[in-house]
């Protein structure tokens, strides 16, 4: 069974700071994708980063970046110098590899920017 | 990545009653699957709308609770029957387009059951 941990319920930080949100997951699969998905206030689930198992190069994306460590089975996410725009509830997501797979979710992190 | 809306954005419905609540798609798409989001939850896959057979439903939920239909490769129906209070959530479908793997998020369905 597939199984992703987001430890960190809520995080608040101070406008301009860097946060990492952190991931763990369990699968079996030894091909598998793991994803990032950002939901603000409003409600849609908006899809930031898809990272396959057989990559771990770390990718940066403007303000944000993601730090894939297959032997520790963790797909932490940075937010350098965060805004309030980032506040949002953020999902770590986990699928098989081959398509046509469901997302197993993470509980979330509610991260919230003090301006 | 594709354009996703849903009707209605949100509802309040009595209790024993039915919504049905759709979801169209600007392309077409191979795979749409519907995911319930109860109150300060993460979401739970409901089950995986087919094309032209009978949806594939996860452990825990049931065609009578949650009929769904696929007409086509752009549209489909997710119906909550005989609603009670527990069905209140956020109701969002998802599709996997071109780039396989990956699901893209409708903007949910918020739905209060009184």
């Amino acid at each position: 069974a597939q199984k992703v941990t987001q430890a960190q319920t809520e995080i608040s930080v101070v406008e301009k700071e860097d946060v990492t949100l952190d991931c763990v997951y369990e699968t079996r699969d030894t091909t598998y994708y793991l994803f990032w998905y950002k939901q603000p206030p409003s409600g849609e689930l908006v899809f930031l980063i898809r990272r396959n198992s057989f990559d771990e190069q770390n990718e940066i994306s403007g303000r944000y970046s993601w730090n894939f460590q297959k032997s520790t089975s963790s797909f932490n996410f940075t937010i350098t110098a965060s805004q309030v725009v980032d506040s949002a509830v953020y999902f770590c997501a986990l699928s098989g590899f081959f398509g046509n797979e469901k997302l197993t979710f993470g509980t979330g992190t509610r991260l919230t920017i003090i301006p | 990545s594709a354009v996703i809306s849903q009707k209605p954005s949100r509802d309040i419905c009595q209790r024993g009653t039915s919504l049905t609540i759709q979801c169209q798609v600007d392309s077409q798409v191979t795979m749409m699957f519907w995911y319930r989001q109860q109150p300060g939850q993460s979401l739970t896959l409901i089950a995986t709308a087919n094309q032209g057979s009978e949806a594939t439903y996860e452990s825990g939920f049931v065609i009578d609770k949650f009929p769904i239909s696929r007409p086509n490769l752009t549209f489909s129906t997710l119906t909550v029957s005989n609603m009670s209070p527990e069905d209140s959530s956020i109701y969002l479908c998802s599709v996997e387009t071109t780039s396989r793997g990956t699901q893209y998020f409708g903007p949910g369905t918020r739905l209060l059951v009184l």
